[in-house]
């Protein structure tokens, strides 16, 4: 079956644009997370959702970055005046519940210029 | 927080040979251990896991073996294979948190044939 997909796979922008991030996840998936991954390191835990909820946001570096899931599916992750420091490939994953696998989509590669 | 180490941080075998990762924690309540493993250009993917109650868990060519005393966890990879070449991760995780991960920087496995 279809996998978590993410668009766009690429984004390039200049700093201080705003950027919204779209991340599908495979259907039936109530928990939904995002990661950033900077180059050479592991992902690094940015926002959890159950259902259409925030359950933990605490991995938001500040207030630029914003993320929502309005009907229980798809998630957006928006992030306000764009920094150099915020050029990353940005991961989300899902699993069925909390607690169980969570699945990665191909993720999106933000470049701020 | 966590504190998580991988050793080594690139490690390059011949084809057949076997490969070992390590990882090292520092929470003492992280009571889940998987490991995932990234190929280019994708999403990290979990490829076997262990939990606090379990010392030893193996499929096929792949084992995972827990030390929860001395907070460690190691990747056993047999017979490798040219296609087992990847970054992997680990990611101890205590399940009440969420399920949020915490992943190590990650260890690049290149299998020459």
């Amino acid at each position: 079956g279809a996998g978590v997909s993410q668009t766009p796979s690429n984004k390039v922008t200049e700093k201080g644009k705003y950027v919204e991030l779209r991340c599908d996840p495979i259907s039936g998936h109530t928990a939904l997370y995002w990661y950033r991954q900077s180059l050479g390191q592991g992902p690094e835990f940015l926002i959890y959702f159950q259902g259409t909820g925030a359950a933990d946001d605490s991995g938001l570096p500040n207030d630029r970055f914003f993320a929502v899931r309005p009907e229980g599916s798809v998630s957006t992750l928006k992030i306000q005046r764009t920094e150099r420091g915020d050029s990353a490939v940005y991961l989300c994953a899902s699993s069925r519940n909390r607690g169980d696998e969570q699945y990665f989509g191909p993720g999106t590669r933000l470049t701020v210029t | 927080g966590e504190n998580v180490e991988q050793h080594p941080s690139t490690l390059s075998v011949q084809e057949g040979d076997s490969a070992v990762i390590k990882c090292t924690y520092s929470d003492s309540a992280s009571n889940y251990f998987p490991w995932y493993k990234q190929e280019l250009g994708k999403g990290p993917q979990l490829i076997i896991d262990i939990r606090s109650n379990v010392g030893e868990k193996k499929d096929q060519r792949i084992a995972v073996t827990l030390n929860k005393t001395a907070k460690h966890f190691s990747l056993h990879i047999t017979e490798t294979q040219p296609e087992d070449s990847a970054v992997y991760f680990c990611a101890p995780t205590q399940e009440t948190s969420g399920s949020r991960l915490t992943f190590g920087e990650g260890t690049q496995l290149t299998v020459n044939p």
